[in-house]
């Protein structure tokens, strides 16, 4: 069975910095890989996903993601942070085959300082 | 118009009593799923239903139950609702073979 790490509950940067919130995933095969983010009394909001090819994936409010196999670790990365991406942030991994179902990280705590 | 709506958005309930939280959708997706939200523990899949005729436990599906009356539309119950259920449900959907789930603004369960 998969399952997610997420090792930081709660990260703050300034605005400008930037961001890595690190996710660690277990499975034995290649991973269907997510980050959502949760603002907050939301739900939750598709970032970005990885599915396969290309190692460094783009999403939406200008986020991105790196898959490294040989980490196990899909981590996220924001050049410059701005005060609205103040949110939780959650890890999910999906398994290619049976119920395909997502599994979900703790989630990380942004909080950006001004 | 929000594509998933889950109803009610609050709710207080005593120990004891039977509830439901309701979700529609209007993606025309297939698959529907209910969660909890807990602090800390992230979220944790309650059931999941891949057609009207398919339900399916997940991880913590003990004092829950559910219903697809429709495709568009998964009610999650609460027979007997006890304080540790207090927690934050989401309702999410996706389509056929692709795994990215859209949720629902969730419901706000607190159980005296």
């Amino acid at each position: 069975a998969q399952s997610v790490t997420q090792p930081d509950i709660h990260i703050t940067v300034s605005e400008g910095a930037s961001l890595e919130l690190r996710c660690n995933y277990s499975y034995g095969a290649t991973p269907y890989l997510f980050w959502y983010v949760q603002s907050p009394g939301q739900g939750l909001q598709l970032l970005l996903k990885y599915f396969s090819g290309d190692t460094l994936v783009q999403g939406i409010k200008g986020f991105e993601a790196e898959f490294k196999r040989s980490q196990s670790s899909f981590n996220l990365r924001k050049p410059s942070v701005h005060w609205s991406d103040a949110a939780e942030y959650f890890c999910a991994v999906g398994a290619l085959t049976g119920a395909q179902k997502l599994v979900f990280g703790q989630g990380t705590r942004l909080t950006i300082n001004p | 118009d929000a594509d998933v709506t889950q109803t009610p958005r609050n709710r207080i309930t005593k120990t004891g009593k039977r509830i439901m939280l309701e979700c529609s959708q209007t993606k025309g997706h297939d698959r529907m799923y209910w969660y909890r939200q807990d602090p800390g523990l992230g979220l944790r899949l309650i059931y999941y239903s891949f057609d009207v005729k398919d339900i399916n436990k997940g991880e913590i599906s003990d004092g829950y139950s559910v219903s697809r009356q429709a495709q568009a539309k998964f009610s999650l119950s609460l027979e007997s609702a006890i304080p540790n259920q207090t927690a934050l449900y989401f309702c999410a959907t996706s389509e056929g073979q692709h795994y990215e789930q859209y949720f629902g603004p969730g419901t706000r369960l607190t159980v005296t």
